[in-house]
């Protein structure tokens, strides 16, 4: 079975700086990873992800995470961000088979002006 | 043109009672999942039907009971509710399980069920 630790539950940060939300995982077969984004009362929705190739993926938004597999980690970074990035932020792994998607617990990102 | 959509959006009920939630979606996906995201935000799945067929079953009370007449439709329902069952629901789609293709989860806007 997989499991996703974000290990931060808030991060407040004031807007035009960069912020980091990090997120670890466990696994004992290969995995896809994913970062959701929820805004206030509204479903989750997908933001990027890591499936194969390149370690270094990116959204359209600016977001960028990197897949570090030697430390099991899928970090999601933005080098400045905005009001309209206070959401909070759900990493997501699943097995090769996409059989079941594991939801880490949330990091709430608080942008500030 | 929503992709994926519940009903009702918000749900107040007395506990012992019935009660069932609707989920739709219009993308031609294979594949239906209900999530349960209780009051710290926590997301687990609960259960996931693949072509109206039941794929995904945790550990969840059998008062829920999920129901899919066909594949573009997941209802939940929940019998005798009871207070720990007040959280926000949500459904989600994606186009097939176990295939190599890409396979995003669409979610639905979630349904925010009280149990008093």
């Amino acid at each position: 079975a997989q499991s996703v630790t974000q290990l931060d539950s808030q991060v407040p940060v004031f807007e035009e700086a960069p912020v980091e939300l990090r997120c670890n995982y466990s696994s004992s077969v290969s995995v896809y990873l994913f970062w959701y984004v929820q805004y206030p009362n509204q479903g989750l929705q997908l933001l990027l992800k890591y499936l194969s190739g390149s370690t270094l993926v990116e959204s359209i938004n600016g977001f960028e995470a990197e897949f570090n597999k030697s430390q099991t980690s899928f970090h999601l970074r933005k080098p400045s961000v905005h009001i309209s990035d206070t959401a909070e932020y759900f990493c997501a792994v699943s097995d090769v088979n996409f059989n079941k998607f594991y939801f880490g617990s949330g990091t709430k990102l608080n942008v500030k002006p | 043109d929503t992709a994926v959509s519940q009903t009702p959006k918000y749900l107040v009920t007395q506990m012992g009672n019935d009660k069932s939630i609707k989920c739709e979606q219009n993308l031609g996906h294979d594949t239906m999942y209900w999530y349960k995201q209780d009051s710290k935000k926590f997301l687990k799945i609960m259960f996931s039907y693949n072509n109206k067929e039941l794929i995904i079953n945790e550990t969840v009370p059998n008062r829920f009971s999920p129901k899919s007449p066909d594949k573009a439709h997941l209802n939940l329902h929940i019998n005798s509710l009871e207070l720990g069952d007040s959280a926000v629901y949500f459904c989600a789609s994606s186009p097939a399980i176990r295939t190599s293709s890409y396979n995003e989860q669409f979610f639905g806007p979630g349904t925010r069920l009280t149990v008093l």
